[in-house]
């Protein structure tokens, strides 16, 4: 099947310093990308849409300009957590879709966010 | 709306029971439904799928069928084992949305 890389899987970061994710669609080229972000014991809450050469789509209560999604190829989107602050540490997982009528997801393997 | 709704847990089985989790869901249109499974620390792998109504996904020794009278998909385990221990997800999605909506997951701990 599709592989999404997802990287890093953990990182600690000082509170106002910014992060970046990074998630790679390795075998398969994705025009949409998906990021979600899950609290402890909770479901997959979905932040926004990445598209491919344009603006991603951000999920109602999302602020775009503290998780800025880059798209730049078909291959690749970022998350950039932006002045990150302790409330913002979670568990971030990005999916891409592929397959017959691009509907099947793929899924990364995460990133912990530990912001202290 | 649009929404998944799926037993709360944790579930707690000794291994080789019999596992139900219970998956039911709202929808317009006819939207394919999934099963993912989360292991610690990991992203989510897709556990089986169904495009329609009356399919049985099926992968790992797991079951579930697309229920369109009931909208139900019901995912099941005739002998558990202590592998199979993680969060189970119901999702589903609409033909041409591409977004995935999730349940709340259920924890499924198996004891030997």
């Amino acid at each position: 099947g599709a592989v999404v890389s997802q990287h890093p899987s953990r990182v600690i970061c000082k509170s106002g310093t910014s992060v970046k994710i990074e998630c790679r669609s390795l075998d398969f080229q994705a025009t949409t990308m998906f990021w979600y972000r899950q609290f402890p014991k909770q479901s997959l809450m979905l932040m926004a849409t990445s598209n491919e050469g344009s603006k991603a789509t951000y999920e109602q209560g999302v602020e775009k300009d503290k998780f800025l999604i880059n798209h730049a190829s078909l291959t690749l989107s970022t998350l950039t957590v932006t002045s990150a602050h302790p409330e913002d540490s979670s568990f971030y997982i990005c999916s891409a879709n592929f397959g017959q009528g691009n509907t099947e997801a793929f899924f990364g393997q995460g990133t912990r966010l530990t912001v202290v | 709306g649009n929404s998944v709704t799926q037993m709360e847990g944790p579930v707690t089985l000794s291994e080789e029971a019999f596992l139900t989790i219970n998956c039911t869901y709202t929808a317009t249109g006819y939207p394919s439904l999934f099963w993912y499974v989360q292991y610690p620390g990991e992203g989510l792998q897709l556990l089986l799928k169904a495009t329609k109504a009356d399919d049985k996904g099926s992968n790992k020794g797991f079951e579930a069928t697309y229920r369109k009278e009931t909208t139900s998909f019901h995912l099941e385990k005739g002998s558990v084992q202590v592998s199979d221990s993680a969060v189970y997800f119901c999702a589903r999605h609409n033909t041409g949305f591409q977004k995935l909506v999730f349940g709340t997951g259920t924890r499924l701990l198996v004891s030997p």
